[in-house]
């Protein structure tokens, strides 16, 4: 069983759409993240959430969204997409907040034309 | 803010040569460390960690990791490189209190692997 999974693993959209980005993890954890990885291969953490409540919010436009259904899943939703967008999105979860290993998704590496 | 530096973003060696990928920190505390893999189209994975414990931290795939306070470094080595270690190396720091469990990454370095 993957530990943490993201779907779709290929994005392919156009500039100004809107897409949104699944995670789910089944390792029980209360905290997820989503990083940004640019085409430097440079990682940037961008929001966290502990137990469906936002605890990081890095300086990233308002057009990300975050959505944590429950402590299993944290969703990502960008709105008007640019071209500096693209870029691969990781999720990651970690047994909790103050708890130091993260587990990282395969990533899903979105391109916006 | 802590921040890490990885000196040479792209480090080759010879097949069972020796492996040393350089991370420096910085921090007014020492902080928790970490080296991370990333293999070509796939997520991280967690090598090792320092959290104030052994200084000497040994991980997977024979990777190990010596945390030197007075060099403000935590440099990634293994003895003898394999084919297989090819991939993109990331060293990370995590404050010891605060900041909830945000991780800073390097820039992360490129090793390659020749015969």
């Amino acid at each position: 069983d993957t530990a943490v999974s993201q779907t779709p693993k290929y994005l392919v959209t156009q500039m100004g759409n809107d897409k949104s980005i699944k995670c789910e993890q089944n390792l029980g954890h209360d905290t997820m993240y989503w990083y940004k990885q640019d085409s430097k291969k440079f990682l940037k953490i961008m929001f966290s959430y502990n137990n469906k409540e936002l605890i990081i919010n890095e300086t990233v436009p308002n057009r990300f969204s975050p959505k944590s259904p429950d402590k299993a899943h944290l969703n990502l939703h960008i709105n008007s997409l640019e071209l500096g967008d693209s870029a691969v999105y990781f999720c990651a979860s970690s047994q909790d907040d103050s708890y130091y290993e993260q587990y990282f998704g395969p990533g899903t590496r979105l391109t916006v034309t | 803010a802590q921040s890490v530096t990885q000196l040479g973003s792209h480090v080759s060696v010879s097949e069972g040569a020796l492996v040393l990928l350089r991370c420096n920190y910085s921090s007014s505390v020492p902080p928790y460390l970490f080296w991370y893999v990333q293999y070509p189209n796939q997520g991280l994975q967690l090598l090792l960690k320092y959290t104030s414990a052994a200084t000497l931290v040994k991980g997977i795939n024979g990777f190990e990791a010596e945390f030197k306070k007075s060099e403000t470094s935590f440099h990634l080595t293994k003895p003898s490189a394999h084919m297989s270690d090819a991939a993109e190396y990331f060293c990370a720091v995590k404050p010891v209190t605060g900041g909830g469990n945000k991780l800073t990454f390097g820039t992360g370095t490129q090793l390659k692997v020749e015969l």
